[in-house]
């Protein structure tokens, strides 16, 4: 198994507070990306890293940042949490693009009352 | 923009029974195709891939074929088993769009003994 552990895997929180969850990999695999899982909608992309401190954003980055200063992490921040915000969020990493495999962490799942 | 429709669920097989999840695609470019499976309370791991047009992924006897002039790439599996029970996503990568994965909404599977 890729080595990619998430933190917290499980969070309640207020809204407006902010939140960060992070995503450590083992793998010193250049990319990595932040999706979130909603019944209907599959996985969308937030926002994704091609390297250290090289970060793009995704379909639904509004809401989102990210934050990457070494290569084994990669920060979703919330800046102040709303409802529509609750779900549960992967973080999956490749080491090539195109023809290579995401591998996925275990997820986070989060609950924004 | 590239995307990608899988049918939707859920699918419910007796065991020993033939699997069809069906998915069509759309791209720019020349994308490579692929089929994650997610385990309950698990993240998504790579079931198969092909990267070009009639190339056949195969693994876990699951199978699909990369069609081109159909943009397809639909999963199969002659005789499903209780363990094969998840939700299974059709994905494409494509080269001309910055190597962005996207992905179907699911398919759930419940197999039943």
């Amino acid at each position: 198994d890729a080595g990619i552990t998430q933190s917290p895997r499980h969070k309640v929180t207020e809204t407006g507070t902010p939140v960060t969850l992070r995503c450590h990999q083992t793998e010193n695999h250049r990319y990595m990306y932040w999706y979130r899982q909603d019944p209907g909608h599959g996985l969308r992309l937030i926002h994704y890293s091609y390297g250290v401190k090289d970060t793009d954003k995704g379909e639904v980055s509004d809401g989102y940042s990210v934050s990457r200063s070494k290569t084994e992490d990669f920060l979703l921040t919330l800046e102040s949490a709303t409802s529509s915000q609750t779900s549960v969020y992967f973080c999956a990493i490749s080491e090539t693009t195109g023809f290579g495999e995401l591998f996925f962490g275990e997820g986070s799942r989060l609950t924004v009352l | 923009g590239d995307s990608v429709t899988q049918m939707e669920g859920p699918v419910t097989l007796s065991e020993e029974a033939f699997l069809t999840i069906n998915c069509t695609y759309t791209a720019t470019g020349y994308p490579s195709l692929f089929w994650y499976v997610q385990y309950p309370g698990e993240g998504l791991q790579l079931l198969l891939k092909a990267t070009k047009a009639d190339d056949k992924g195969s693994n876990k006897g699951f199978e699909a074929t990369y069609r081109k002039e159909t943009t397809s790439f639909h999963l199969e599996k002659g005789s499903v088993q209780v363990s094969d029970s998840a939700v299974y996503f059709c994905a494409l990568s494509d080269q001309r769009n910055g190597n962005q994965f996207y992905f179907g909404t699911g398919t759930s599977l419940t197999v039943i003994p």
